[in-house]
């Protein structure tokens, strides 16, 4: 199994500043995601975390809005930029360790609130 | 439309007594089914994992099917106990090259009543 610490757990942040969201695993991993959890919705996947090259976005996401980095096997961060209140959300990172049909283990996720 | 649909979209029971949970899938190609526990404020915890080949999985009181020609699979509680109360989330495994892509349903929301 893999633990996830993420930090910060909430925040509460003023439109148009940036927030960015640490992922520290417990061990080397292969895959690594950001995921948006938007109020009463599924989670989405933001895009693919590659370490050592630039970040894999899904369709609606894009790296000007959520700059991802991955300098690491272990670490990742999620920055969410000129924040509005529609990115009030819950944003969770979550890994696997190889490919096929593996645990994906995820953070406790971050509660963020933009006023 | 989200292609992973789960119902009920939540659920009251007293304690003790057991449920199921539904959920209906169209994603392919299909690669696994995931059943996970979300607490609130926590992320997802995994519960089952099932391949097309597999028609049943538990996980102590939770018993996950699946009807890999109808896709369609249930998750059965039994004896329900406080602590179940949670969001039950289904989740399809999809084959893609490289890694795998999770399709997340909205899950269904379960509260046990003492």
């Amino acid at each position: 199994s893999a633990v996830i610490s993420q930090k910060p757990s909430r925040d509460i942040c003023q439109r148009g500043t940036s927030l960015t969201i640490q992922c520290q695993v417990d061990s080397q991993v292969t895959m690594m995601f950001w995921y948006r959890q938007q109020p009463g919705q599924s989670l989405t996947l933001i895009a693919t975390a590659n370490q050592g090259s630039e970040a894999t976005y899904e369709s609606g996401f894009v790296i000007d809005k959520f700059p991802i980095s991955r300098p690491n096997l272990t670490f990742s961060t999620l920055t969410v930029s000129n924040m509005s209140p529609e990115d009030s959300s819950i944003y969770l990172c979550s890994v696997v360790g190889r490919i096929g049909n593996t645990e994906a283990f995820f953070g406790q996720g971050t509660r963020l609130t933009v006023v | 439309k989200n292609q992973v649909e789960q119902s009920p979209q939540s659920l009251i029971i007293l304690e003790g007594k057991n449920c199921t949970l539904q959920c209906n899938y169209t994603v392919s190609p299909f690669s696994n089914l995931r059943w996970y526990k979300q607490d609130t404020g926590r992320g997802p915890v995994s519960l089952t994992i099932m391949t097309f080949s597999e028609n049943t999985k538990s996980n102590g009181r939770y018993t996950a099917t699946l009807d890999a020609d109808t896709k369609q699979s249930s998750l059965h509680i039994t004896a329900s106990q406080l602590s179940d109360s949670a969001s039950y989330i289904c989740v399809d495994g999809v084959r893609n090259t490289g890694f795998q892509k999770l399709v997340f349903g909205t899950g269904t929301r379960l509260l046990v009543s003492p």
